[in-house]
C-alpha cells in the first residue's frame, strides 16, 4: 500500500537549519509531483513547496522562498526539504503529500523553533 | 495570489441531517485544459488530511457517496447528504491553479 513517512523534525534555535525527509513506498515515486504542507499549532493548512515529477520545476510559498529548498531523490523514492534561517513562525507539523491532487499524506514531522 | 474563502467556519449538525460548506475563490479556477483546480479535504481530529473531492466534483476512491462537490468558476460547495459521527473534523478547500492555496477550514461538530 502507499506509504509516506516524514522524518527529520526537531527542536531548533532561531536562525538554525533542518532537513526534512519523506520516504515513500507502494507507488512509482518518480512519476509523481510531490508537495510539502505545514500546519502550525491550532492553525490551518499552509502549502509551502512543490516539485514536479522530473524535479525541474520547483515552487515555493512566499513565506519560505529563499530559505527553503525542495528536492527529490528518485533512486531512493524520497522527498526532502532543506530549511534554513528558521524562525518561530516556522514552528509546525510538516506533511509531505503525493500528486497534484495531494491524494496521499504522511503523518507529519514536527518542527519547533525556539530559543 | 488566489484567495479562498470558506463559509461557515464552524458547523454543528445533527446526525442524519445534511451539511454544506462553501468555498469562494478570488479568481476563476477553470484551467485551460477544461478541468477545475479545486479540491476538498477532511482532517479528522489527530489525523492527516485526506482527499475527498478532486477537480471540484469528482469523488476520490473510497470516499462515501454521501459526499459530493459542485460548483464552477469561483463558487464551490461541498455537501454531505446525511452527516455521521465519523464526519467530524475540519474541511478544507484547496486550489492549485496558481501555486496552491487552502481555505481557512470549516470545523464540523455533531
Amino acid at each position: 500500500q502507499v506509504q509516506l513517512v516524514e522524518s527529520g523534525g526537531n527542536v531548533v534555535r532561531p536562525g538554525g537549519a533542518l532537513r526534512l525527509s519523506c520516504s515513500t513506498s507502494g507507488f512509482i515515486f518518480r512519476d509523481y509531483y510531490m508537495s510539502w504542507v505545514r500546519q502550525a499549532p491550532g492553525k490551518g493548512l499552509e502549502w509551502i513547496s512543490s516539485i514536479n515529477d522530473r524535479g525541474k520545476k520547483k515552487d515555493y510559498a512566499d513565506s519560505v522562498k529563499g530559505r527553503f529548498t525542495i528536492s527529490r531523490d528518485d533512486a531512493k523514492n524520497s522527498l526532502h526539504l532543506q530549511m534554513n534561517g528558521l524562525t518561530a513562525e516556522d514552528t509546525a507539523l510538516y506533511y509531505c503529500a503525493r500528486g497534484v491532487a495531494m491524494d496521499q499524506w504522511g503523518q507529519g514531522t514536527r518542527v519547533i523553533v525556539s530559543s | 495570489d488566489i484567495l479562498l474563502t470558506q463559509t461557515p467556519l464552524s458547523l454543528s449538525v445533527t446526525p442524519g441531517q445534511p451539511a454544506s460548506v462553501s468555498c469562494k475563490s478570488s479568481q476563476s479556477l477553470l484551467h485551460s485544459d477544461g478541468k477545475t483546480s479545486l479540491y476538498w479535504y477532511l482532517q479528522k481530529p489527530g489525523q492527516s488530511p485526506q482527499l475527498l473531492i478532486y477537480e471540484a466534483s469528482n469523488r476520490f476512491s473510497g470516499v462515501s457517496q454521501r459526499f459530493s462537490g459542485s460548483g464552477s468558476g469561483t463558487d464551490f460547495t461541498l455537501k454531505i447528504s446525511r452527516v455521521e459521527g465519523d464526519d467530524v473534523g475540519v474541511y478544507y478547500c484547496m486550489q492549485n491553479l496558481q501555486g496552491h492555496t487552502f481555505g481557512q477550514g470549516t470545523k464540523l461538530e455533531i
